[in-house]
């Protein structure tokens, strides 16, 4: 149980194009869930956690207009990396967390989708 | 200010060695919990063990160990009689919900290890 997936795993785009990012929980309801960042061999930065039906929460130093986040049900969560540019080629990774008293504050981590920006 | 360190960029070790990788954290709070996680060439974290503040037990699972001692803020993780699959970057990191994000999970910098043939 408790496994999360994004789509897609990989994505390459053009410079200024709009990119989309899903995140699911597939066995679980998840009332939170959190978006990362990781660039190349580096550590993994949270850039914002979103609450189903409400605004997400970024972090400082993230753009909350570049980077959209929509948390529209208890199973999806969506990154929207707007007028995308080569330095937002990254590892984006979410997690997940359930609400249920066995998930209780563990997150669980998604396999990330790699995006390159041309 | 909560802060994981991870001292260790990068170790080799011949397989079937032991090898230990060093955690220490800085938290202000009494309640937190401590992670290890493994991110094999693949990119997916691989969860290992989460540890409560309140349970300093070492523990054991397999070939895996993890020394957690408050007194110096430090949950190490050793890994005995090495295996090249156990090369991967692993990730230490800290929640502590005192800072009203009881949610959010801080990551060391990460130490890659790499097991030699």
């Amino acid at each position: 149980g408790a496994v999360v997936s994004q789509h897609p795993s990989w994505v390459i785009c053009k410079s200024g194009t709009s990119v989309k990012i899903e995140c699911r929980s597939l066995d679980f309801q998840a009332t939170t869930m959190f978006w990362y960042r990781q660039f190349p061999k580096q550590s993994l930065m949270l850039m914002a956690t979103s609450n189903e039906g409400s605004k997400a929460t970024y972090e400082q130093g993230v753009e909350k207009d570049k980077f959209l986040i929509n948390h529209a049900s208890l199973t999806l969560s969506t990154l929207t990396v707007t007028s995308a540019h080569p330095e937002d080629s990254s590892f984006y990774i979410c997690s997940a967390m359930g609400s249920g008293r066995a998930l209780y504050n563990e997150q669980f981590f998604g396999p990330g989708t790699r995006l390159t920006v041309l | 200010a909560q802060k994981v360190t991870q001292a260790q960029t990068e170790i080799s070790v011949v397989e079937k060695e032991d090898v230990t990788l060093d955690c220490v954290y800085e938290t202000r709070d009494t309640t937190y919990y401590l992670f290890w996680y493994k991110q094999p060439p693949s990119g997916e974290l691989v969860f290992l063990i989460r540890r409560n503040s309140f349970d300093e037990q070492n523990e054991i699972s397999g070939r895996y160990s993890w020394n957690f001692q408050k007194s110096t803020s430090s949950f190490n993780f050793t890994i005995t009689a090495s295996q090249v699959v156990d090369s991967a970057v692993y990730f230490c990191a800290l929640s502590d919900p005192s800072m009203n994000r009881d949610d959010k999970i801080i990551f060391g910098k990460g130490t890659r290890l790499h097991i030699l043939p």
